[in-house]
């Protein structure tokens, strides 16, 4: 069946340090995949997408690129700040039900 | 635009008790609903999900159940609840083409 695999956290950064949150997955066919994240004591929201190979998902200065050759889709950015503290999820849906599957979740914190 | 609010948004139950979680929904018709939790330190799980009135899939089997008596509406329940039922609860829909929209879910603690 179809899995997504984030790296393991958590993950501490000083404030302006460049992010990289590795997600690679394993489906069937041609998933759309997402990046969720969950603030503290909230649900989830979607940051950014990609539907097909080579697509650039983008967000909030958050980037993550469909890669086929890799079944990768990494989620990084130039410089993250204090307010980007939360949890990251990758998922994929590979359905007309519009099931997800999800990460396990990464935990980012930063420290000003 | 679409909104999910979920009750109640914190419980504490004793295990052996009863609980009932609704979710409802707002800006969409026949939307798909999905039930997942969130245990402590881990990822979702898809515990139920429903394309209509009446229609529910289970994903897992567990102490849980889920009904949908109105298209709007999306009921996760239990007869007796077990310490291992705690965790929080997001009930989400299909937004766009396989995207998910969540609520702000619930956060059950069994004791």
């Amino acid at each position: 069946g179809d899995s997504v695999t984030q790296m393991e956290g958590p993950v501490t950064l000083s404030e302006e340090a460049f992010l990289t949150i590795n997600c690679t997955y394993t489906a069937t066919g041609y998933p759309s995949l997402f990046w969720y994240v969950q603030y503290p004591g909230e649900g989830l929201q979607l940051l950014l997408k990609a539907t097909k190979a080579d697509d650039k998902g983008s967000n909030k200065g958050f980037e993550a690129t469909y890669r086929k050759e890799t079944t990768s889709f990494h989620l990084e950015k130039g410089s993250v700040q204090v307010s980007d503290s939360a949890v990251y999820f990758c998922a994929l849906a590979n359905t007309n039900a519009g099931k997800s599957t999800f990460g396990d979740g990464t935990t980012l914190t930063v420290k000003p | 635009s679409q909104t999910i609010h979920q009750w109640p948004a914190t419980l504490v139950q004793p295990v052996g008790s009863p609980l009932s979680l609704e979710c409802t929904v707002e800006g969409t018709s026949n939307p798909n609903l999905y039930w997942y939790r969130q245990a402590a330190g881990r990822g979702l799980q898809l515990l139920f999900y429903s394309v209509g009135i009446g229609q529910i899939s289970s994903e897992v089997p567990q102490n849980l159940s889920a009904s949908r008596p109105q298209d709007r509406q999306f009921i996760l329940s239990s007869k007796k609840l077990l310490l291992s039922d705690s965790g929080f609860y997001l009930c989400a829909l299909k937004g766009g083409p396989n995207e998910q929209f969540f609520g702000p879910g619930t956060r059950l603690t069994v004791l």
